[in-house]
């Protein structure tokens, strides 16, 4: 059975430029989930989708970034202008149900140079 | 609010030793607990769950957690530690908010060194 995928793994870019991280969830799943993971912060839910549709974006730390999910099987979270301080690893992780355990993703490194 | 106290930043133990990562937690109603574990370079992985019920919860990879309300703790064992569990591991801690799914709240995290 295929995990979360997400793509790409590595993400080296400069600052001022769009950066879109990818997720494939578990096949089936109904609820998605993008996390931030720093030193500083540890890790942080950023924002959760249901059924495709995004339920609760307050962790989204300003404009610059979004989220998207067209569909069951995709999603995409934007950095648009990225910023030095936006280098982290950024995990998705995707659930069957609303009280069920998280499946994580392998994760997105990401540099701002 | 919830939220995830992980005691200790870094563990180190020697192979065969055990191993005892502990986690206290806080939160407004009846809890869901986890343990995660995290390799390099790679995402989490759930160890074991508590929801419900029996409040000793055993994982994979011989790990195993107890859940004690009174003391507000959900603490990771494993009798004999092994080289391959060196690894950094996740307490979290889920209640219901209102209108939404659960949603996790991870601790600081605790690195395990296990010492040859």
């Amino acid at each position: 059975d295929a995990g979360v995928i997400q793509s790409p793994r590595h993400e080296v870019t400069e600052m001022g430029q769009e950066v879109t991280l990818r997720c494939k969830p578990i096949s089936g799943h109904d609820y998605l989930f993008w996390y931030r993971q720093t030193m500083m912060r540890g890790l942080e839910l950023l924002i959760y989708f249901n059924n495709n549709v995004p339920i609760d974006d307050s962790g989204m730390p300003e404009d610059r970034f979004s989220a998207k999910m067209p569909n069951a099987s995709f999603s995409t979270l934007k950095i648009q202008p990225s910023e030095p301080r936006d280098s982290a690893v950024y995990f998705c992780a995707s659930s069957l149900g609303r009280n069920q355990p998280q499946h994580f993703g392998d994760g997105t490194r990401l540099s701002i140079l | 609010a919830q939220s995830v106290t992980q005691l200790g930043s870094h563990v180190s133990v020697s192979e065969g030793a055990l191993v005892l990562l502990r986690c206290n937690y806080s939160s407004s109603v009846p809890p869901y607990l986890f343990w995660y574990v995290q390799y390099p370079n790679q995402g989490l992985q759930l160890l074991l769950k508590y929801t419900t019920g029996a409040t000793l919860v055993k994982g994979i990879n011989g790990f195993e957690a107890e859940f004690k309300k009174s003391e507000t703790s959900f603490h990771l064992t494993k009798p004999s530690a092994h080289m391959s569990d060196a690894a950094e591991y996740f307490c979290a801690v889920s209640d219901l908010r209102s209108g939404s799914a659960r949603q996790l709240t991870f601790g600081s995290g605790t690195q395990l060194t296990v010492l040859p």
